[in-house]
């Protein structure tokens, strides 16, 4: 069973739209929610994390929604720019020190219209 | 800031042949360090969870015979594939962090592995 689930697959926007990536998970001992930003040939690179004691986290242009009822957050990235092209993972951890455990979703490739 | 090396970034290894890959942490002392293995049909596969002064533990399917690793000081871990096949290519990815609890995860570039 996929614990952390992603959608839509890829996604494609108009520059200057918002487009919103979501993810949901099932073990409701998550507590902690980054998400990363990959690029064609690199690492993922941390953009911007959310606790589940928090139900919104907002860094520049990029906003986590968390609702942890239904057990779903989504990630909305306003004004969407050229640079912004890339595959997006949720990611989830478990709670206690030292775990360095993160389940993946399977990424949303978001890329703009030229 | 906190970064997080990777060497090499691609290497490519004759099946049934071996090769080692090395994290190194900048800026931060990586007491925690996670290998995982990224490909496109399994997006991210945690191969094992690394602590200093402590046990690695390796996640099921993986096991130390295949991919020992080596996480000697808080700055440095090394992973080798050993007797790599095809089934084994894809891009290799330390992530560090501190032992802070809830600390944020920091991810190199990827040592990409090809079998041929």
């Amino acid at each position: 069973q996929q614990q952390v689930r992603q959608s839509p697959q890829s996604l494609t926007v108009w520059e200057g739209e918002t487009a919103i990536l979501n993810c949901s998970y099932e073990d409701s001992t998550f507590n902690y929610f980054p998400w990363y930003q990959q690029f064609p040939g690199e690492g993922p690179a941390l953009l911007i994390s959310i606790r589940s004691v928090s139900d919104k986290k907002e860094d520049g242009r990029f906003t986590i929604f968390f609702n942890k009822r239904e057990k779903k957050l989504s990630l909305h990235i306003t004004d969407s720019q050229p640079g912004d092209s890339a595959t997006y993972f949720c990611a989830a951890r478990e709670p206690g020190t030292g775990s360095n455990r993160l389940t993946f979703g399977k990424g949303t490739k978001f890329s703009l219209i030229p | 800031g906190a970064l997080v090396y990777q060497y090499p970034r691609r290497t490519i290894c004759k099946s049934g042949t071996s090769m080692r890959m090395e994290c190194q942490a900048v800026g931060f002392q990586a007491t925690s360090v996670a290998w995982y293995r990224q490909s496109p049909q399994k997006t991210f596969e945690l191969i094992a969870l690394s602590t200093v002064n402590s046990a690695i533990k390796y996640e099921q399917n993986f096991t130390q015979e295949k991919f020992p690793i080596s996480h000697p000081n808080l700055s440095f871990s090394s992973m080798t594939v050993l007797n790599a096949y095809l089934e084994d290519r894809g891009l290799y990815l330390c992530g560090a962090r501190t032992g802070t609890a809830n600390t944020e995860v920091f991810f190199g570039k990827g040592t990409r592995l090809t079998v041929v």
